[in-house]
């Protein structure tokens, strides 16, 4: 069974600071990886999506890795702002591509 | 652009009673999943749908069900309610089977 983890669960930062979430996962047979935006109470925001045969992908502010050999993925934000606080979630595709499996999440706190 | 439309956005409902979600994909998306996020957790696949036919299923309890239908739209029924199934409740779609999943803003469902 597919299991995700995402360390930290929970970080603050001052703003301006660049900052990396991590994303691990047990097994590498996966389809993609898609990482997502979830404000309190509210719904899933899809920030990137990494299909198994990239290793990266970037948006604005955000980069994101994918290294299915070893089951990691990061997120990378830039000059991190106040707006970017928020939960944010790594989930993979399963090998045939119809389900996701979420991490836990990382709680980003970032200051003014 | 079009996206993902569920309805309710907010249900109360007692314990025992049964409810019914809806979901709306977005045109062309042929594509259904369904997941829970409880208080606190990450979510959770329950069911996925292709071309109106049940493609994988995860920990969805007995005492739910889904269909799509023949215009795509999807419906999770829930009987004899149970003050655990307290939760937001996200459809998804994508335009195939392991493409994007794209996701609605969620039905809070609230058992009393």
């Amino acid at each position: 069974k597919q299991e995700v983890t995402q360390i930290p669960a929970a970080l603050s930062v001052p703003e301006g600071e660049n900052l990396v979430l991590n994303c691990s996962f047990t097994d590498s047979a996966i389809y993609n990886l898609q990482w997502f935006r979830q404000d309190p109470g509210k719904g899933l925001t899809s920030l990137l999506l990494i299909q198994s045969s990239q290793r990266e992908q970037t948006s604005g502010r955000l980069n994101a890795s994918l290294d299915k050999s070893s089951g990691r993925s990061t997120l990378y934000i830039a000059a991190s702002q106040p707006g970017d606080s928020a939960t944010y979630l790594c989930a993979v595709y399963n090998n045939a591509g119809n389900m996701l499996t979420f991490g836990g999440g990382t709680r980003l706190m970032v200051k003014p | 652009a079009a996206g993902v439309i569920q309805s309710p956005r907010h249900l109360i409902k007692e314990k025992r009673e049964t409810a019914t979600l809806k979901c709306y994909p977005i045109p062309r998306h042929d594509t259904v999943y369904w997941y829970q996020q409880g208080p606190g957790q990450d979510p959770q696949f329950l069911i996925s749908f292709y071309e109106k036919m049940q493609s994988d299923k995860g920990s969805i309890p007995d005492r739910f069900s889904a269909q799509q239908f023949s215009d795509y739209h999807s419906e999770l029924n829930m009987s004899s309610l149970e003050l655990g199934d307290s939760a937001l409740y996200f459809c998804a779609s994508s335009l195939r089977q392991g493409d994007e999943q794209y996701f609605g803003p969620g039905t809070r469902l609230t058992v009393t």
